[in-house]
Parts: C-alpha cells; structure tokens; sequence
C-alpha cells in the first residue's frame, strides 16, 4: 500500500492569512493525488484533484502543486468557513490511501 | 443534481453482518462506479473497494477482502455495502462516492467527486 504522511496534523490560523501543508507519499505516485476538506459532521468534498485541477465550485483561494512524491495545499487568505480537516488522497494504485489530515483551527 | 441517499444508521454485535445501501439521483448510474469509504472515530478515511454500476465488477482493499461484498442493483439506481463478522474495530462512518475521472494530456486522473452523507455503523455487545 501506498502511505501517505501529511503535516502538520494540525496547524492555528487567523482569518486572512496564507496557510500551506504538505502531503508525502511513500513512492511516486505523478499526479495522482487529490484534496479533500471536512468538515464536522459532514462528508469530504473533493477541493483538487489531478493534484492542482480546481473543482468546480471551489473558490479560486485553493491552490494545489506537487508531483511524484511531494504535495502541497496552499489556502491564500483564510475565510471563517475554511476551518477544516484536509486530507490528501492517492489514486495511482489500488488501495486508494489518504493522509492523516491536517486539521486547519482559529 | 448528483446525489446519493444512504440507508440510516446501524447497530450491530460482533460477529453479525451489516448492510449499507446508497441510492443514486441525477446522473445514469450505470456509467460510473462508485467507491466505498470508511472512517473510525477519530481515525483517517479508508478506502474499501468499489464496483462498477456498469458491468459489475468489483475491486477489495486487501485488509478486507474476505469480509465485504459491494453490489449493486442498476434498475434501482443503488450501490450496496455488505461487511461480515463485525467487530468493534468497524465501527465507523461508511460513504458511498461517486468515481470520476479527468484527462490531463494524455493521461487519464481519478477522484471521487460526489459523496454520501454518510451512515453510522456502530459494533457493540
């Protein structure tokens, strides 16, 4: 299986600012790697897939980049309804994997 | 718009089965497979399997293998869940979601763009 480490598992951010982390995965996987956000109570919602594809429907504040083995998830000015667990996902291989989460709080 | 429905939340003891359904809408549900997901308190998302609405073919995390069965019923729109001798460690949200896919040059990238709202699963004596 593929293992994917992201960090922080947890990062404090005010409203506004420019937060970034980071997925690894265990081999190569090129750009087979897609973000999710959770929030509480609810089911994840694909952000970025194809590791720097915006959704459609996502505000254009996400940024995804990275191939092979490094990720990164950029936010741009942090807005109240961000504040979230994120998670990284890899679709190069069966069994898909995901990342621990980083966990976005005020 | 897209969306699936997922049966309501279970309560099981060990050793016994669970069923979870996820009822498709607004799209031909037999032109994309839909993946299974599970998530434990407090634990990363699991990938389970998933199956092809269309000519039902179906792919197992090895972890589970021997354990779960996903179907599917293309005249009902509905993708089925069925995991076997439950234990504590399964107790877990489960989602159902949608595969899609993208065309980057010449290289085709999946994802899972439409989830369930997720059903309850809790293994109890």
């Amino acid at each position: 299986d593929i293992q994917m480490t992201q960090s922080p598992s947890s990062l404090s951010a005010s409203v506004g600012d420019r937060v970034a982390f980071t997925c690894r995965a265990g081999q190569s996987i090129s750009s087979s790697l897609n973000w999710y956000q959770q929030k509480a109570g609810e089911a994840p919602k694909v952000l970025i897939s194809a590791a720097s594809t915006l959704q459609s429907g996502v505000p254009s504040r996400f940024s995804g980049g990275g191939s092979g083995t490094h990720f990164t998830l950029t936010i741009s000015s942090l807005q109240p309804e961000d504040f979230a667990t994120y998670y990284c996902q890899q679709s190069y291989s069966t069994p898909w994997t995901f990342g621990q989460g980083t966990k976005v709080e005020i | 718009q897209v969306q699936f429905v997922q049966s309501g939340a279970e309560v099981k003891k060990p050793g016994a089965s669970v069923k979870v359904s996820c009822k498709a809408s607004g799209y031909s549900f037999s032109t994309y497979a839909i993946h299974w997901v599970r998530q434990a308190p407090g634990q990363r998302l699991e990938w389970m399997g998933l199956i092809n609405a269309g000519n039902g073919y179906t792919k197992y995390s090895q972890r589970i293998q021997d354990r779960v069965t996903i179907t599917r019923d293309t005249s009902a729109s509905t993708a089925y869940m069925e995991l076997s001798s439950l234990r504590s460690a399964d107790t877990a949200i489960y989602y159902c979601a949608r595969a899609a896919k993208q065309l980057v040059g010449d290289s085709y990238y999946y994802y899972m763009d439409v989830w369930g709202k997720g059903t309850t699963v809790t293994v109890s004596s």
